[in-house]
């Protein structure tokens, strides 16, 4: 089966940037992509990877080496509104090409 | 802008009751899926539509739990009976054909079995 790993709890400072990284184990890899939550909210998608290298949306960037099976989120400039649960989720062959599997999560607090 | 729809949005029941969430997919989002979700952990999913098809439901305990999604748009899944276990937030999501990876998601339902 596929397993996904990432820090349980991050701590950061308003205006500093931070990383969440993500391991992962798939058969067939297809992508990872990352969500956000905030306490009581939805999942919102942040961003995709199938491919190594960094992606770029805004204060947020997402990172994949498939040949390490590591990808990572980085959070630039970071904001009050930041402190959330960010998840990575991978499209596998297990998971079929339609759906994803979602780690446990990582909980970022940001502090002034 | 578009969002998914879900009730309710809470839910407190007794062990052996029966409970049914509903959910509303964006317009046109032909895939529709069901997370539950535990407090502290990420969404499991338990099924999967395409249109009023099943696609996948092989995490979904079918002793207990069922999901339909009759005229392809709107979706209920129901637990009969509830067990303590089954406590946990119930998550609706949808995306459309070909982006596999960008699902929208409801409010949820938050599930409490007494």
């Amino acid at each position: 089966g596929q397993s996904l790993e990432q820090p349980s709890e991050v701590t950061a400072v308003e205006g500093a940037i931070v990383q969440i990284n993500c391991t992962y184990q798939t058969s067939g890899f297809y992508g990872l992509s990352w969500y956000q939550q905030h306490d009581g909210g939805a999942p919102t998608f942040l961003s995709y990877n199938a491919l190594d290298g960094l992606e770029e949306t805004g204060r947020f960037s997402s990172f994949l080496s498939r040949s390490d099976s590591y990808g990572y989120l980085l959070l630039q400039e970071l904001q009050m509104k930041d402190s959330a649960s960010y998840f990575c989720a991978v499209r596998d062959r297990e998971t079929g090409a339609n759906n994803l599997f979602f780690g446990t999560g990582t909980r970022l607090t940001v502090i002034p | 802008e578009a969002e998914v729809a879900q009730s309710p949005r809470y839910k407190i029941t007794e062990k052996s009751q029966a409970v049914a969430f509903w959910c509303d997919p964006i317009s046109g989002h032909a895939t529709l899926y069901w997370y539950r979700q535990i407090l502290g952990q990420g969404p499991e999913l338990l099924v999967q539509f395409q249109d009023e098809s099943v696609v996948d439901d092989s995490q979904l305990p079918k002793d207990r739990f069922s999901a339909e999604r009759l005229k392809g748009v709107d979706s209920t899944l129901k637990i009969q009976p509830a067990e303590l276990g089954d406590s946990a937030m119930y998550l609706c999501a949808s995306r459309i054909a070909g982006a596999y990876n960008e699902q929208f998601f409801g409010p949820g339902t938050r599930l409490t079995v007494l």
